[in-house]
């Protein structure tokens, strides 16, 4: 059972660049989420979605994009990443959103130079 | 607004000292109450809920709702507790979203 998985766990991208952070979960949750990890901040959301087709916007969604095709899968995309997107990404998902309980990924972490 | 406050970054102590980690919330109506944990290299999870009142590794979590609190305490740290702790109060209702605090680092020293 391989949870949440998170690709990729690394990436280097210059000012202005594109790219998608990959989720995928394996355990038919409707719930997913997109959060960013900065020293001092903590966990802030980005965007979440409660079922296929639905997503809605977190606490920091400037500058993100994400759809939700699937039940699996919650990609995150950046349109032109800024060095204020240098963060940590965690995708988490849960059976539904009043749970509580997360099921988090690895991590990817992102440098924008 | 909804707010979570953990007023400390850095929490220091020898093994086998007690433990607080502070948690403060404005909410209106009666959030649920939940810590979370990352361990070094590990991925952020669950440690426990105020709703299930009970205690995991040896943590609990007391809910005040005069304070507005959740502290989370032990009272004999080990090394193995040594982690960065979120405190996160989640609305009730349907599609209601977890927040967290700013998290706090926990340094167990032997």
């Amino acid at each position: 059972n391989a949870g949440v998985t998170q690709t990729p766990k690394f990436q280097v991208l210059k000012t202005g660049q594109s790219m998608t952070l990959q989720c995928a979960q394996d355990m038919n949750h409707e719930y997913m989420s997109w959060y960013r990890q900065d020293p001092g901040m903590g966990l802030r959301l980005i965007h979440y979605s409660v079922g296929a087709g639905i997503t809605d916007q977190g606490e920091v969604p400037n500058g993100y994009n994400v759809s939700r095709s699937t039940t699996e899968d919650f990609p995150l995309r950046l349109l032109s990443a800024a060095p204020s997107q240098t963060s940590v990404y965690f995708c988490a998902s849960s059976y539904d959103s009043g749970t509580g309980e997360l099921f988090f990924g690895e991590g990817s972490r992102l440098t924008v130079l | 607004a909804q707010r979570v406050t953990q007023p400390e970054k850095l929490l220091s102590v020898f093994k086998g000292a007690p433990v607080e980690l502070k948690c403060n919330y404005s909410y209106s109506g009666s959030p649920e109450l939940f810590w979370y944990v990352q361990y070094s290299r590990q991925r952020l999870q669950l440690l426990l809920r105020h709703i299930s009142r009970e205690s995991i590794k040896g943590f609990t979590a007391d809910l005040n709702k005069g304070e507005t609190s959740f502290h989370l305490k032990k009272p004999f740290a080990q090394e193995e507790d040594s982690a960065m702790y979120y405190c996160a109060p989640q609305d009730t209702g349907a599609n209601s979203k977890l927040t967290f605090g700013k998290g706090i680092t926990l340094s167990v020293r032997p």
